[in-house]
């Protein structure tokens, strides 16, 4: 299987920050990577797909990169209602397998 | 609209098979894929498999020996039985469709594995 090590576990983050969180791959996926934020008691919602593309709806302070195996989701300047957990999820090979999250909370 | 509305029995006992059922809308299964993902509550997301929508199915390893999904596409219903159910299977299990990224979800259904 291939292994998504997600980080940072938690974080906090004010209004005007930069957030980014992490997920490294154990192989190449190939941008076979998506993002999803999930609010508490609701079903998550896809942000990014392909690894840097915007899913329909969600706003441009949200972004996606990739450095070699290490992908990227960061928001610019944050507002309080992007608090949620947020996990990213690999389809490039099947057993296809999510990082184990990140806890973002905005101040 | 899409929609994907999974339906099942919140309560199940140890050692009994879950029969989830994911019905869906506003697209044909033989035009998209969909998958089961479950979360333990207060934990992280699990994908569990997929049926293709050419029929082909792929799952966990580690749900591989109890784990079967299949479809009725006269019926638009995608369906998860997975046997020997435990305490550690308790959780809301989610299905999903897949096009650029999991684009639409369910609302879930909460199951519970007790005696």
């Amino acid at each position: 299987d291939i292994q998504m090590t997600q980080s940072p576990a938690s974080l906090s983050a004010s209004l005007e920050e930069i957030v980014t969180i992490t997920c490294k791959a154990s192989q190449d996926i190939d941008d076979y990577l998506s993002w999803y934020q999930q609010k508490s008691g609701k079903s998550p919602q896809l942000l990014i797909y392909d690894a840097t593309s915007l899913a329909d709806g969600v706003p441009s302070r949200f972004s996606g990169s990739r450095s070699g195996t290490q992908y990227s989701l960061k928001i610019s300047r944050p507002q309080v209602d992007d608090s949620g957990i947020y996990y990213c999820l690999q389809t490039y090979s099947s057993p296809f397998t999510f990082g184990s999250g990140t806890k973002l909370e905005i101040k | 609209q899409v929609q994907l509305t999974e339906s099942g029995p919140g309560l199940v006992h140890p050692s009994e098979t879950l029969s989830l059922t994911c019905t869906v809308s506003g697209f044909s299964l033989t035009g998209y894929s969909v998958y089961w993902v479950r979360q333990p509550s207060g934990k992280g997301l699990e994908w569990m498999g997929r049926m293709r929508y050419n029929g082909d199915t792929s799952y966990n390893l580690a749900l591989k020996s109890r784990l079967s999904i299949s479809r009725d596409t006269s019926k638009n219903q995608v369906f998860l039985n997975m046997n020997s159910l435990q305490a550690d299977d308790t959780g809301t299990y989610y299905c999903t469709r897949d096009w650029t990224g999991l684009d639409y979800w369910g609302q879930g259904v909460m199951v519970t594995v007790s005696s």
